[in-house]
């Protein structure tokens, strides 16, 4: 079946960086974005930004740009989310999904969560 | 930035009741809304995307109505396992989606 599966939890210190990767399987892994999310701790969900597997293309939500890349192996179909210079405030699960065309482009799979807290 | 507005911010309700939640956007987003289901320590779960269309697997008891700039997530009758936390989202701006701050439907 369709899965997304995520690397497992970090704990970084302040100006650290931070690479969640995402297993996907039981698709064409370049015939669908994949996206990531995040959600603080009691929060609600905050989109990132995209990643097209088949071109490398990406788009990022301003209040990352210059912060964040996104990523993939083709061969491994595995998608990554790297984030730089992190702070007190990153402290978050962090979602991939699947965006499908079927589905009118809304996230119809998600990984599992990755937890990252950042502290000193 | 298209922002979403989602009442109530809580509904307490008991099972076998009516839900009826409401995202609200600050402009159009056609017919590009969708709406995700989240439970404690679990990710969101997409419930219905394209304002009314169920995904797969998803009861009939869950049902999207609207169009424009209001939209409804309707219940029609609670189970126990429906108590959880629901967000709306759009992709009318791609590729800048949003989300709504959500709605907890809680156990009265």
């Amino acid at each position: 079946q369709v899965q997304l599966v995520q690397s497992g939890a970090e704990v970084k210190k302040p100006g650290a960086s931070v690479k969640v990767s995402c297993k996907t399987s039981g698709y064409d892994f370049t015939s669908y974005d994949v996206n990531w999310v995040r959600q603080a701790t009691g929060q609600g969900l905050e989109w990132m930004g995209w990643m097209n597997p088949h071109s490398g293309n990406t788009g990022y939500a301003q209040k990352f740009q210059g912060r964040v890349t996104m990523t993939r192996n083709t061969s491994i179909t595995t998608a990554y989310m790297e984030l730089s210079s992190l702070r007190s405030e990153d402290t978050a699960v962090y979602y991939c999904a699947r965006v499908s065309a079927m589905t009118g482009d809304a996230f119809d799979i998600w990984g599992q969560g990755t937890m990252v807290t950042v502290s000193s | 930035e298209i922002v979403l507005t989602q009442s109530p911010a809580t509904l307490s309700l008991s099972p076998g009741e009516r839900a009826t939640l409401s995202c609200r956007a600050s402009q159009s987003v056609s017919t590009y809304l969708a709406w995700y289901q989240q439970k404690p320590g679990q990710a969101p779960r997409l419930l219905i995307y394209e304002v009314s269309n169920r995904a797969t697997g998803i009861p009939a008891r869950f049902s999207g109505s609207g169009s424009g700039t209001d939209f409804t997530l309707t219940i029609s009758s609670l189970e126990p396992e429906d108590f959880a936390v629901y967000y709306c989202q759009q992709r009318s701006n791609w590729p800048l989606p949003t989300f709504g701050g959500g709605t907890k439907v809680d156990i009265k």
